[in-house]
């Protein structure tokens, strides 16, 4: 049972536009949410986290938005430039539980 | 400020031979998780340790097994290699098995 679920597994956005990425948890003992960029043959580098307790967190252009009662956090990027072109896994920990993560979504952005 | 590093970058392994690979946390850390990738996967958690104790241990056999020095630095031992442990094996550093989790760039295991 995979305990983080991502979607979608790729995405192609336009130079410019805005890429956005959902994931969904069921354990609520989760109480960090981290999501990392990893690009080929590199190993994954947080990018930007959330805790429960807010709905939003902004890193210049990089947006995690937090749904509690929904179970659901998505990440935004926002005026997505080719450089971004990489996989983004969402990631959840908490209570007993070590960093799990989702299948990861393959994102491209074209010129 | 270093980074989590990790050694060595590729090896290629026979079916039935042993490996180690090695970890050398962030300057500050004191716990060292490994994960294993498979290609077009996310990570999956082995195990984790701190003072030095195996402290959380995923679903993974017992072929997989690890070390945690004085010095915070960790070893990730795999006896009886098998084609399928053919994958990238991170290594992640936290302070105090927080998850806030910083990754090194991995060693690319491949069993022949």
């Amino acid at each position: 049972q995979q305990q983080v679920k991502q979607s979608p597994q790729s995405l192609i956005v336009q130079k410019g536009g805005i890429s956005i990425i959902n994931c969904a948890y069921e354990n609520t003992a989760f109480d960090y949410f981290p999501w990392y960029q990893q690009f080929p043959g590199k190993g994954p580098a947080l990018l930007i986290a959330i805790r429960p307790d807010v709905s939003e967190k902004k890193e210049g252009r990089f947006t995690i938005s937090f749904n509690k009662s929904a179970k659901q956090f998505s990440l935004h990027i926002m005026d997505s430039q080719p450089g971004d072109s990489a996989t983004y896994f969402c990631a959840a920990f908490g209570g007993n539980t070590p960093l799990v993560f989702g299948k990861g979504t393959r994102l491209s952005v074209i010129a | 400020d270093a980074g989590v590093t990790q050694s060595p970058t590729h090896l290629i392994k026979t079916r039935g031979q042993q490996v180690t690979l090695r970890c050398s946390p962030k300057s500050g850390h004191d716990t060292v998780s490994w994960y294993q990738q498979a290609l077009g996967q996310g990570p999956q958690f082995i195990f984790q340790y701190y003072e030095e104790e195996e402290r959380q241990r995923g679903n993974f056999p017992d072929r997989f097994s690890g070390h945690q020095f004085p010095n915070y630095s960790s070893e990730l031992n795999v006896n009886a290699l098998l084609l399928g442990d053919s994958a990238l094996y991170l290594c992640a550093s936290s302070l105090a098995g927080l998850g806030e989790q910083y990754f090194g760039p991995g060693t690319r295991l491949t069993v022949t």
